[in-house]
């Protein structure tokens, strides 16, 4: 069964300084790997994936995540934070359904970023 | 751009009630899927469609039902509503189903 860690219940960075928010996984299969971001009161917004390609892969807002297969990690970065980006942000994953993997996304439990002035 | 509309945005029950939870996909989106956020909690699969069949299946109570219909807008029924039910209620829906799902606003329902 697909699973996914995020270790840091919290991380709280300095504006303009780089931030890590972590994840690790746990497939049978090949990983869909996905970063999600809800601010409150509000849906998730979907800011990139990992399918197969390289494995630093860009998104939005200046967000970008590096794929480590062999640390079966999937952590999400930007060099310089924002005051704005401060949210919670959900890794998911998700089997590959062409190998028989299920299409539905389980999540992390979430980080809750902020970004301090 | 168009996104995942989901309607009502708010709606409350009492227990016992019934409920209709509706989503319309971004055109042209051919799978739609339900999930269950809980306070605090992190969103959790319920169902899902993929050209009007049911393609998946979570863990969605025997009280819950939900279907696709013809202009792939789908509807999720709630019935015998208990006070754990109340959550935020997201529909997502995507081109295909390898594709990244897109998330509606949610709507949030209160059971009393």
């Amino acid at each position: 069964a697909q699973s996914v860690a995020q270790p840091e219940d919290q991380v709280n960075v300095a504006e303009g300084n780089p931030l890590t928010v972590k994840c690790t996984y746990s497939v049978s299969g090949n990983p869909y790997l996905f970063w999600y971001v809800q601010y409150p009161n509000r849906g998730l917004q979907f800011l990139l994936k990992y399918i197969t390609g390289d494995n630093l892969v860009k998104g939005s807002y200046g967000f970008e995540a590096e794929f480590n297969k062999s640390q079966t990690s999937f952590h999400l970065k930007k060099p310089s934070a924002l005051v704005s980006d401060s949210a919670l942000y959900f890794c998911a994953v998700r089997d590959d359904k062409s190998q028989g993997g299920s299409e539905k996304l389980v999540f992390g439990k979430g980080t809750k970023l902020t970004v301090n002035p | 751009a168009a996104g995942v509309i989901q309607s009502p945005r708010h709606l409350i029950k009492e227990k016992r009630e019934t409920a209709t939870l509706k989503c319309y996909p971004i055109p042209r989106h051919d799978t739609v899927y339900w999930y269950q956020q809980g306070p605090g909690q992190d969103p959790q699969f319920l169902i899902s469609f993929y050209e009007k069949m049911q393609s998946d299946k979570g863990s969605i109570p025997d009280r819950f039902s939900a279907q696709q219909f013809s202009d792939y807008h789908s509807e999720l029924n709630m019935s015998s509503l208990e006070l754990g039910d109340s959550a935020l209620y997201f529909c997502a829906s995507s081109l295909d189903r390898r594709g990244e799902q897109y998330f509606g606003p949610g709507t949030r329902l209160t059971v009393t």
